[in-house]
């Protein structure tokens, strides 16, 4: 069974620029979750989408979207992109109800490095 | 925000000792997970302990929980140079999403 497919795994960006990253989940998972990872705030959760549906939002600006295909993959896209977005985003999958009753699967992560 | 602490934040042992880290967090939670990180990778799942649970063996690793000091702790045992990594405890509490401790780094050398 392959894992959760994360792309592009790594990304140069000038800022003010846009990107959008891409998540295949698990065959199977419909529940996919966004994570980012700084050095300086840790890990921190975007948000999670199931069905298509944003089920849940972390603490970020309105600059971080995401939206999530029928066929359960998911994109995560930031725009006006800022120096302290530089990070390492992780993309989890998991059965239908996700970190509340079980584990989530992570992807490899997309390094974005914002100049 | 993050939920919690771990303690410590850096562990350097030999290989075949035991490890220990510990995790504190804020709030009531649904459930307790350990994830493994390898140097800039993604996270791997552990262990998951409910909050109904005190305590959780899963091959060389052993999980408790004190669900009234807001504490939980992941002992390796007979630790090998592959278990080098960051170990973060999560606690799930509302909402379908995971909120993530500062992380341990474990150095285990040869």
């Amino acid at each position: 069974k392959a894992g959760v497919t994360q792309t592009p795994r790594y990304l140069i960006k000038t800022r003010g620029q846009q990107v959008t990253l891409s998540c295949s989940p698990i065959s199977g998972h419909r529940s996919v979750s966004w994570y980012q990872q700084t050095p300086g705030q840790g890990l921190q959760f975007l948000f999670e989408y199931f069905s298509e549906t944003q089920r849940n939002k972390g603490n970020f600006p309105g600059r971080f979207s995401g939206r999530q295909f029928s066929n359960s993959r998911s994109e995560m896209n930031v725009s006006t992109l800022e120096l302290g977005d530089s990070a390492l985003y992780l993309c989890a999958s998991s059965l239908e109800q996700g970190a509340n009753t079980g584990e989530l699967f992570f992807g490899e992560g997309s390094r974005l490095t914002v100049l | 925000s993050q939920q919690g602490e771990e303690d410590p934040q850096a562990l350097s042992i030999q290989e075949g000792e035991n490890a220990t880290m510990n995790c504190s967090y804020k709030t009531s939670i649904n459930n307790l997970q350990w994830y493994r990180q390898n140097s800039g990778r993604g996270l791997v799942h552990l262990i998951l302990i409910r909050s109904n649970e005190r305590e959780k063996h899963s091959g060389r690793l052993r999980v408790t929980l004190d669900t009234s000091k807001k504490s939980s702790s992941l002992l390796i045992t007979a630790s090998r140079a592959a278990d080098t990594a960051s170990y973060f405890c999560a606690t799930t509490g509302g909402g379908n999403k995971l909120t993530f401790g500062t992380g341990t780094q474990l150095k285990v050398e040869l």
